[in-house]
């Protein structure tokens, strides 16, 4: 059984740049949500999606957006990138929006903003 | 303003120690706590919370809650290095949406 898989695993980019990173979920899972996890700090909560829709935003700037497409795949995209951008992000998917402990996360992509 | 804090930020023992993590919260509508291990990359799950006082437990590894004094311990007996890892407890504020603590980063020298 495949777990949540993202792409790519590691990024480099310079400020002002745009980036697109992809999650796919467990076969079944119909949650997807994205957290940053900045170095030596626990993982903020950026996004949420179910069924396709937003269903939760946290504390960031309009450059963050996400989508979810049919197969419940994701993006998270990040516009004019900044230095303070540079993080893990991580994906986390679950069955629905209650399951708390059965959401499972992935591997997470590394972002370097140069 | 919610907040999960964890202590302490960073931990240094000996094969064999055992270690007590610290998270405390102030949730809105708290229905739950986790903690979390996390090696390299993801978190993996380790213990959900939800009632006072009783203790969940997986081998050497063990948690409590106590909701009326707002905080949890998560305790590892006979620490291996394998143990070594950042262990993050989280509340989910909204469904699953969770709120991380920064995490407690444990090294075991053997």
């Amino acid at each position: 059984d495949t777990g949540v898989t993202q792409s790519p695993t590691h990024l480099i980019k310079t400020r002002g740049q745009q980036v697109t990173l992809r999650c796919s979920p467990i076969s079944g899972h119909k949650s997807v949500s994205w957290y940053q996890q900045v170095l030596g700090q626990g993982p903020q909560f950026i996004f949420q999606y179910y069924e396709k829709e937003e269903r939760g935003r946290g504390n960031f700037p309009d450059r963050f957006s996400a989508r979810q497409f049919p197969n419940y795949s994701s993006e998270l995209n990040v516009n004019a990138l900044l230095l303070g951008d540079s993080a893990l992000y991580l994906c986390a998917s679950s069955l629905d929006l209650r399951t708390v402990n059965e959401q499972f996360f992935g591997p997470g992509t590394r972002l370097t903003v140069l | 303003e919610d907040k999960v804090v964890q202590s302490p930020l960073s931990l240094v023992v000996h094969e064999g120690d055992t270690v007590t993590l610290n998270c405390s919260y102030e949730v809105t509508n708290f229905r739950s706590l986790l903690w979390y291990k996390q090696e390299k990359k993801a978190p993996t799950f380790l213990f959900m919370l939800t009632s006072s006082g009783i203790e969940k437990k997986s081998g050497r590894l063990s948690s409590i809650l106590d909701k009326k004094e707002l905080f949890s311990i998560l305790n590892i007996t006979a620490t291996q290095t394998g143990d070594s890892a950042v262990y993050l407890c989280a509340a989910p504020r909204r469904g699953n949406q969770f709120y991380f603590g920064t995490g407690t980063s444990l090294t075991v020298i053997p």
